[in-house]
């Protein structure tokens, strides 16, 4: 089984608060883990990647939490910005280019 | 420099109908894959190809077809248009060093009326 479960579905964060996001997967063939971002009307943006090796990776405000054995890992935006408003599905990929995507976080940081 | 390209941003058709979608990759990327996004889900693998080769395909009827050009730019064909095809159709280019990093164009959106 590929499938990528992602949770929760939408998400309301204050303006600089903890965005998290939460995603699982069954396959434990998967060995890349990348997060993307996608804006109305427009395609997805590679935000961040971690690799199944490494147990936290961090980019400015963006830090993916990976945990191999509960076969888990999850997406924070810190100090998170109106910005930061958009779409956002994990992803998972083994061995090839075929990524099996999340089926997505709304996420709106109100003011 | 460019990322991703796709044309047309927008079509409209009517079912039974055949259309074409257009790919365009980032400099230095042999690798093309496309994606079908329905909306308020995520993108579903269609094809993947690299140097001209598929090399994967997804869980899509025969209608759906590709091809990868020898400049790397691929087409996306869809024959007998259901409502149901109604999308956006995302192609993602990759490095033959880093093929599982996939970065998208903005895709185009597919109305079957």
């Amino acid at each position: 089984q590929q499938q990528v479960k992602q949770s929760p579905q939408s998400l309301i964060v204050q303006k600089g608060g903890i965005s998290i996001i939460n995603c699982a997967y069954e396959n434990t063939a998967f060995d890349y883990f990348p997060w993307y971002q996608q804006f109305p009307g427009k395609g997805p943006a590679l935000l961040i990647a971690i690799r199944p090796d490494v147990s936290e990776k961090k980019e400015g405000r963006f830090t993916i939490s990976f945990n191999k054995s509960a076969k888990q890992f999850s997406l924070h935006i810190m100090d998170s910005q109106p910005g930061d408003s958009a779409t956002y599905f994990c992803a998972a990929n083994f061995g090839n280019e075929k990524l099996t995507f999340g089926t997505g976080t709304r996420l709106t940081i109100i003011p | 420099d460019a990322g991703v390209t796709q044309s047309p941003t927008h079509l409209i058709k009517t079912r039974g109908q055949h259309v074409t979608l257009r790919c365009s990759p980032i400099s230095g990327h042999k690798s093309v894959s496309w994606y079908q996004q329905v909306l308020g889900q995520g993108p579903q693998f269609i094809f993947q190809y690299y140097e001209k080769e598929e090399r994967g395909r997804g869980n899509f009827p025969d209608r759906f077809s590709a091809r990868q050009f020898p400049n790397y730019s691929s087409e996306l064909n869809v024959n007998a248009l259901l409502l149901g095809d109604s999308a956006l159709y995302l192609c993602a280019s990759s490095l033959p060093s880093l093929r599982e990093t996939q970065y998208f164009g903005p895709g185009t959106r597919l109305l079957v009326l």
